[in-house]
């Protein structure tokens, strides 16, 4: 079956450290998306990437880095330069005309 | 740029009740709509999708949305809530062409009690 696969599910990393997640799709869309979740704030755009090895920042890219050198792979970094990491991540595919398909999240603890 | 605003921050529905749930969105040019529903401890499912055609939109369980043009305006419906529909509602806009995305409101969260 076709989707998408973030990895892992829950993360914990200490304070100042930088941590990448994962985010796999076998369903051969074209575009991906990283959403930051925060409760009272809905789903906040980090960053997308329309075709490989392009990318734009979304409303809240501060502290976050992506690469898309695989049509099938988009992880996003999340830096010491982000100032409150702690949040639950999405990440998402489309293709045009269809729709969006969404990960079952990573949760990111930092301590 | 696009904003979707949802009204109704948190909403307490007895059983059996009708729901409506606002959703207003601000985008200059064609929009495909969306409602997702979270329910506790799960990840986010799609219940409806506008993208052209007949504005009202049945989707899954019970629930429908109606696209008015003139409003911008997407609202969700469900004529009798049941317990089990307790969960954090979505609303969502975004264009339709190659470079688009996903724009969220921040969302309602739906308390249905027995």
């Amino acid at each position: 079956d076709g989707g998408i696969t973030q990895s892992p599910k829950y993360l914990f990393r200490k304070e100042g450290q930088n941590v990448t997640l994962s985010c796999e799709q076998n369903l051969n869309h074209d575009a991906m998306y990283w959403y930051r979740q925060d409760p009272g704030q809905g789903l906040r755009l980090i960053y997308y990437s329309q075709i490989v090895n392009d990318f734009q920042k979304g409303d809240i890219a501060e502290g976050y880095s992506v690469s898309r050198e695989k049509k099938e792979s988009f992880p996003l970094t999340v830096t010491s330069a982000q100032k409150n990491p702690t949040a639950f991540y999405l990440c998402a595919s489309r293709r045009t005309g269809v729709g969006y398909t969404f990960g079952s999240g990573t949760r990111l603890t930092v301590v | 740029a696009q904003s979707v605003s949802q009204h109704n921050h948190h909403v307490i529905l007895s059983e059996a009740a009708s729901l409506e749930l606002g959703c207003n969105y601000s985008y200059g040019g064609t929009v495909n709509l969306f409602w997702y529903v979270q329910y506790p401890g799960q990840h986010l499912q799609l219940l409806l999708k506008y993208f052209s055609g007949d504005p009202l939109v049945k989707g899954i369980k019970g629930f429908e949305a109606e696209f008015i043009k003139s409003k911008f305006s997407f609202n969700l419906r469900k004529p009798s809530v049941q317990w089990s529909d307790t969960a954090e509602y979505f609303c969502a806009s975004g264009g339709t062409g190659t470079a688009s995305k996903l724009t969220f409101g921040t969302g309602t969260r739906l308390q249905v009690t027995l």
